[in-house]
């Protein structure tokens, strides 16, 4: 089945302590991207890789990092998490990157930071 | 900047009625234009593609596209309420990244 994993689905975590999301995707997608959503201001790219070690920031990057080491997996870290990094997070990937090209998501990871 | 603008509802329909949900975009080159259902704690999955003006009909979904009113609008036929959800705008230019619109919240009572 094509589709995108996140792990974990849920994570609460004390502020500063190191986390890591993973995604991974089955469909050989070149595309992927990281998104939080949070009530009021809706989907928002943190960060979105085009390849393989291509990597770029999206519009709100501040306290995140990711990686492109492989085509399939792209996590996101946060070196030291806030609770203003409280919020749901979303992996998303498209075959490219273009006009026409719609994104699958991931389930969703529920962050909240104490 | 590009933007997508969503009014942020809740939309209200009756069970049966036709539900109409609007979105409007700033950047004039956008060629690619997608609206997503998100349920509450769930992931957006993909209902309608549009790339041309005027109508698609896919079912109780119908799509429509002025690029000329930078204007793209979703139909739902008969609702129900399973259609309850959240209805989010989406739209890309050649080689760039989706702008999501922050979503339309649909009711449809039965």
């Amino acid at each position: 089945e094509a589709q995108v994993t996140q792990n974990p689905r849920y994570l609460i975590t004390v502020t500063g302590k190191k986390l890591t999301v993973t995604c991974s995707q089955n469909m050989n997608h070149e595309y992927m991207s990281w998104y939080r959503q949070d009530p009021g201001l809706g989907l928002r790219q943190i960060y979105y890789s085009m390849n393989v070690e291509v990597t770029d920031k999206g519009d709100v990057p501040e306290g995140y990092k990711v990686s492109r080491k492989e085509k399939r997996n792209f996590p996101l870290i946060l070196e030291s998490p806030s609770p203003n990094q409280t919020s749901l997070y979303f992996c998303a990937s498209s075959p490219t990157l273009g006009a026409g090209t719609e994104a699958f998501f991931g389930q969703g990871t529920r962050l909240t930071v104490v | 900047q590009k933007e997508v603008e969503q009014n942020s509802g809740p939309l209200s329909v009756p069970e049966g009625a036709i539900a109409s949900l609007n979105c409007t975009y700033s950047d004039r080159v956008s060629q690619s234009f997608f609206w997503y259902r998100q349920y509450s704690g769930k992931s957006p999955e993909l209902i309608m593609s549009i790339y041309s003006n005027g109508d698609k009909e896919d079912g109780r979904f119908t799509a429509q596209l002025n690029k000329a009113s930078q204007y793209v609008s979703l139909l739902i036929r008969d609702s129900q309420p399973s259609d309850s959800a959240t209805y989010l705008c989406a739209v890309n230019r050649g080689y760039s990244t989706l702008t999501f619109g922050k979503g339309t919240m649909l009711l449809v009572s039965p």
